[in-house]
């Protein structure tokens, strides 16, 4: 149980371009999603907190306008990376809470995306 | 808030060696912390966490920590090194919603 897929799991772009990120939970619901991206060799950094039906929180110095996020489903949360360029280039990760949790901490990760911008 | 620094970007060990990665927390309030273990080009897979119970927490693949509140530490351990092993390591933070990474720190095991 508690599952979380990534789609696509590579995807290349030309700069300028927009891609979509999709992170679905496949076995349980989640009230919240969390993405975040991780750069060659470093940490994950959390991007926004996605909340089912309502806007997401982003963490300072993250570009709402460039990073749209939609949590539109109890199983389903996208990230679209709008106007791409080559330093968006990153592994992208999602996660997903389930909404059953009692625990405030618990969070499932999804196989990341790799995005590269040329 | 809350954070972990994770003591040394790199280990190198010996197939069978004990494997011992470091890991000290930062936390206002009781943290509950985790180890991920990460594969190039995959996702994060849980080892372990401490949510206030057992101060030693055992995980999978034989790894254990123990949660030691005196040293804000919350090291990882390993008796033996498989060459499987090898990958990248996480600890983490979490309280109040979200979860905080440190740098991770990157084990090699030589044969």
């Amino acid at each position: 149980g508690a599952v979380v897929s990534q789609h696509p799991s590579w995807v290349i772009c030309k700069s300028g371009t927009s891609v979509k990120i999709e992170c679905r939970s496949l076995d349980f619901q989640a009230t919240t999603m969390f993405w975040y991206r991780q750069f060659p060799k470093q940490s994950l950094m959390l991007m926004a907190t996605s909340n089912e039906g309502s806007k997401a929180t982003y963490e300072q110095g993250v570009e709402k306008d460039k990073f749209l996020i939609n949590h539109a489903s109890l199983t389903l949360s996208t990230l679209t990376v709008t106007s791409a360029h080559p330093e968006d280039s990153s592994f992208y990760i999602c996660s997903a809470r389930p909404s059953t949790s009692g625990f405030s901490y618990e969070q499932y990760f999804g196989p990341g995306t790799r995005l590269t911008v040329t | 808030a809350q954070s972990v620094t994770q003591l040394g970007s790199h280990v190198s060990v010996s197939e069978g060696a004990l494997v011992l990665l470091r890991c000290n927390y930062s936390s206002s309030v009781p943290p509950y912390l985790f180890w991920y273990v990460q594969y190039p080009n995959q996702g994060l897979q849980l080892l372990l966490k401490y949510t206030s119970a057992a101060t030693l927490v055992k995980g999978i693949n034989g790894f254990e920590a123990e949660f030691k509140k005196s040293e804000t530490s919350f090291h990882l351990t390993k008796p033996s090194a498989h060459m499987s092993d090898a990958a990248e390591y996480f600890c983490a933070v979490s309280r109040n919603n979200d979860m905080r990474f440190g740098a991770g720190t990157r084990l090699t095991v030589k044969p």
